[in-house]
C-alpha cells in the first residue's frame, strides 16, 4: 500500500494564476482532508471531502475549492493565486469514522507563488 | 471555538532526561486528542491517540479534562526522538463529519 500520494511534489506559479493539486487516499480510506502549512506553523484545515461532497470547511476564501471523485481521490484548486498562498499543502485521508482513528498524511505539495 | 495551544516552539533536553511537551485545548464538546510527529525529511504521522491509552516509542499522553490538557511525556529521551511534534484535536461538527485542528507544533531537540 503506497499510503497517501500527492502530486506534484513541487510547483511554482505566478501571482494570479490557478493551480490544481491532486491526492490519492490510502487504500480503504474514503475521506480526504486538505491542509495548508505555512513555514513554521501547524497545518491549517482547508476542507474535508466525503462521498464527493465538501463536508467541512475551514476559514479559507472561496478561491480555494475542491473535488472528490468516485474512487475517493481528490483535487484542491486555488484560483487567483496570491503570494501568501505559498505553502506546503497536505492531503490527509481517513475512514469515515476517522474522528477516533486519526489521519494518514501524504508528503505534501510545495507551492511557491512568485 | 476549537483551539489547540502548544506553548513551546522549541524544547531542548539531554539524552536520558525526561521530556514533556505541553498541549492545551479549547473545545465545547468531547474531543478526540492526538499527537502527530514529523521526523526530518519524513511525512507527518500519527504518534498516539488518547482513546487508545497506548504507549508508543515510550511516549504516553494523559487527557486531563479539568485542565483541558493533553501533554506528551517520555521518561528518558533518546536522540532519535528529535522531531517536530503536533498536538491535534478532532471534533464532530453539526453539519456532519469531523474536523481536526492542529497546534503550531513543538520542535524537540535531544542532545547527546
Amino acid at each position: 500500500d503506497a499510503g497517501v500520494t500527492q502530486s506534484p511534489t513541487h510547483l511554482i506559479k505566478t501571482r494570479g494564476q490557478q493551480v490544481t493539486l491532486r491526492c490519492s487516499p490510502k487504500s480503504g480510506h474514503d475521506t480526504v482532508s486538505w491542509y495548508q502549512q505555512a513555514l513554521g506553523q501547524g497545518p491549517q484545515f482547508i476542507f474535508q471531502y466525503y462521498e464527493e461532497e465538501e463536508r467541512q470547511r475551514g476559514n479559507f476564501p472561496d478561491r480555494f475549492s475542491g473535488h472528490q471523485f468516485p474512487n475517493y481521490s481528490s483535487e484542491l484548486n486555488v484560483n487567483a493565486l496570491l503570494l501568501g498562498d505559498s505553502a506546503l499543502y497536505l492531503c490527509a485521508s481517513s475512514q469515515t469514522t476517522g474522528v477516533v482513528y486519526g489521519y494518514t498524511f501524504g508528503s505534501g505539495t510545495r507551492l511557491t507563488v512568485v | 471555538a476549537q483551539r489547540v495551544t502548544q506553548p513551546e516552539k522549541l524544547l531542548s533536553v539531554f539524552k536520558g532526561a525526561p521530556v514533556e511537551l505541553k498541549c492545551n485545548y479549547s473545545y465545547s464538546g468531547s474531543p478526540e486528542l492526538f499527537w502527530y510527529v514529523q521526523y526530518s525529511r519524513q511525512r507527518l504521522q500519527l504518534l498516539l491517540r488518547h482513546i487508545s491509552r497506548e504507549s508508543i516509542k515510550g511516549f504516553t499522553a494523559d487527557l486531563n479534562k479539568g485542565e483541558t490538557s493533553f501533554h506528551l511525556k517520555k521518561p528518558f529521551a533518546q536522540e532519535e526522538d528529535s522531531a517536530m511534534y503536533y498536538c491535534a484535536l478532532s471534533g464532530e461538527a453539526q453539519t456532519g463529519g469531523f474536523k481536526t485542528i492542529f497546534g503550531a507544533g513543538t520542535r524537540l531537540f535531544v542532545k547527546a
